[in-house]
């Protein structure tokens, strides 16, 4: 059966903390993706990698980064957490072409307080 | 940038009532794919839908992609308490890796 897997699903991390959110997928696929989800707005695509060690800015990029060191593996990281990145961060990944299945994790809850 | 509009942002029925979900874009895509979320998940595949004019069923659930590969429709019949959830739809071209996404529709069905 197919899997992502987020490796928290709740988190409190005070203002200016450093936060990884770590995301692995058992599928071999090559396109991994973070979204962050808020009421209203949809899912926004912060970073999204194709490849390893490839990463490119979605529609809201700053204040985040990546890293996709191994291909099953893709990590986002807040360097300095501010309030308004409070939301719930969406990991996923799919074979290469757009039109495949999207595959989502579970979810992972950040509050910044 | 291309949009997709989804309506309505909210709708919450009585168990057996029917319902409607629409996403509509100016642009065409190759393909549109519906989502369901439940509370504390993420969304899970309903159905991709291709060709222009393509009629998917899934149990009470009918999805229809516009002739014009412009626009989808999500149909349910007879909604039951086990179809509340937010509901999403996306938008894939070929010549991107990403797809479009509806805000989302959520779906509240009261026994």
């Amino acid at each position: 059966d197919v899997k992502v897997t987020q490796s928290s699903r709740y988190l409190v991390k005070r203002t200016g903390e450093k936060v990884f959110l770590e995301c692995v997928q058992d599928m071999d696929h090559e396109n991994m993706f973070w979204y962050r989800q808020d009421p209203g707005l949809g899912l926004r695509l912060i970073y999204f990698s194709y490849d390893v060690k490839m990463k490119e800015k979605g529609d809201i990029p700053e204040g985040y980064s990546v890293s996709r060191e191994k291909k099953e593996r893709f990590s986002l990281i807040l360097e300095s957490a501010s309030t308004n990145q409070t939301s719930m961060y969406l990991c996923a990944s799919s074979l290469s072409r757009a039109g495949n299945t999207i595959y989502f994790g579970e979810g992972s809850w950040l509050t910044v307080v | 940038t291309q949009l997709l509009e989804q309506s309505p942002q909210f709708l919450s029925i009585q168990e057996g009532e029917n319902l409607t979900v629409y996403c509509n874009s100016s642009s065409v895509f190759s393909s549109l794919q519906w989502y369901r979320q439940e509370p504390g998940e993420g969304p899970v595949l309903l159905v991709t839908v291709v060709t222009g004019g393509e009629v998917k069923k899934l149990k009470r659930l009918t999805f229809q992609f516009g002739d014009a590969r412009k626009d989808s429709s999500l149909h349910i019949t007879a909604a039951q308490p086990g179809d509340t959830g937010l509901y999403l739809c996306a938008g894939a071209e070929d010549s991107n890796y990403q797809l479009i996404w509806g805000a989302g529709t959520k779906l509240i069905i009261k026994p």
